[in-house]
Formats: C-alpha cells, structure tokens, sequence
C-alpha cells in the first residue's frame, strides 16, 4: 500500500526566506502527483500536480519537482510571505485502482512578519 | 478551474442523530467521487469511492451501513452519517474527478462535523 511521508511536520521561517518541502512516497508506480494547500477548517486548494512523466512545474513563487524513480518530491516556495502561512500536502495518484489520492501527513508552515 | 461545491460547511448534531452532507460538481460531471475523511493533526484518509449509478467502494475499516453514500446523478454525491457519536466528529471532505479525463483532483470546501 502506498505510504506518503512528508518532512519537516512544521516549519517557521521569516518572511522573505526561500523553502523546500519535502515528500516521499513508497510506490513509485504512480499516474500524478499534486501539491495542495490548506488553511486551518478549510477544504484543499490545488497547487501544482506532476504527471509522472514530468520532472517539475511552476506556478508563481512556486516549483514542484518530481523524481519518481527515488520516490521523491520537492515543493521549493521563493520569497515567503505570511499570507504562505498554512499547512502543505502532497498526495499521489497510483497507476492502477480507483484513482483515489494517497495523502502525505502534511507540513505545517508558519511566515513570520 | 473546476469547482465542486460541498454543504454543509460545518454542522453540530446530538449523538443518534443522522448528518447528510452533499458534493456537488457544479460545471462538470464527475462519475466518481471520492469521501476523506481528516481527524485532528492528521492527514486526508479515504473512506469511500462513489460511483455514479452503482453501490460505492468503502475501506477497509470504515462501516458501510454508518457511512451511506449516495450518487445518484453526475453531479452530486451524498454521504449520510447514521447514528452519530461522538467519536464521528472529524473533517470531512469530498473530491471529484471529471468523467473527460482531466487528471487533476478537485475537493469540495469540506464540512466540520461535531457530534453532541
């Protein structure tokens, strides 16, 4: 069974600093995999998703790679600011099954002013 | 991007109750759906993939006859939680895929359930 891990749990860092959150998955046989974030009783919003043929995306102050070989993901966020300030998953769609997504237990971040 | 709809946004209930909560795909159909649901300081977990027109998967675990779900048309999924208790209280969210392939997940706003 597929188990995403991602690291450090939470993060402090003063605004205007660089970051990288990192995710790890055990099955590399994966269709995609996305980057969500979530702010405190709220729902998810999408960041960027990877197809597994890709090796990164971007968006704004964000890139997200991927290696899938090494079961590896990087979200690398330029310039932090506060309103960056909530908390970070990834998640994997496998190759095979019903398409659900596995989740990562998250990294919560914190932009201090 | 697509947008999926979930109601509602948070409810609090007596214990023995029954909560439905809705997911709509309000501008594409979606054939499958999926329920997470997230305890306090943990991650999405899933608990149940829905089927337009056939009965859902559940996972291992998760009581079916507690856990109804519903979908009924292309757009809306609905997940009934029966006889509820308070260890039911959790985050729960729907997702959905949109039956053209695209391969992003999209998530409704989620619903905060408190059992009383």
């Amino acid at each position: 069974k597929q188990e995403v891990t991602q690291i450090p749990a939470a993060l402090s860092v003063p605004e205007g600093e660089n970051l990288v959150l990192n995710c790890s998955f055990t099955d590399s046989a994966i269709y995609n995999l996305q980057w969500f974030r979530q702010d405190p009783g709220k729902g998810l919003t999408s960041l960027l998703l990877i197809q597994s043929s890709q090796r990164e995306q971007t968006s704004g102050r964000l890139n997200a790679s991927l290696d899938k070989s090494s079961g590896r993901s990087t979200l690398y966020i330029a310039a932090s600011q506060p309103g960056d300030s909530a908390t970070y998953l990834c998640a994997v769609r496998p190759q095979t099954g019903a398409n659900n997504l596995f989740f990562g237990t998250g990294t919560r971040l914190t932009v201090i002013p | 991007g697509a947008v999926v709809s979930q109601h509602p946004s948070r409810v609090i209930c007596k214990s023995g109750t029954s909560v439905k909560i809705e997911c709509r795909s309000l501008d594409f159909q979606a054939t499958t759906m999926f329920w997470y649901r997230q305890f306090p300081k943990q991650s999405l977990m899933l608990m149940a993939t829905s089927n337009e027109g056939s009965k859902a998967t559940y996972e291992q675990g998760v009581e079916k006859d507690k856990f109804l779900i519903n979908h009924a048309s292309l757009t809306l999924s609905t997940l009934t939680v029966t006889s509820a208790h308070p260890e039911d209280s959790s985050f729960y969210i729907c997702s959905a895929r949109d039956r053209q392939g695209i391969p992003e997940a999209f998530f409704g706003q989620g619903t905060r359930l408190t059992v009383v």
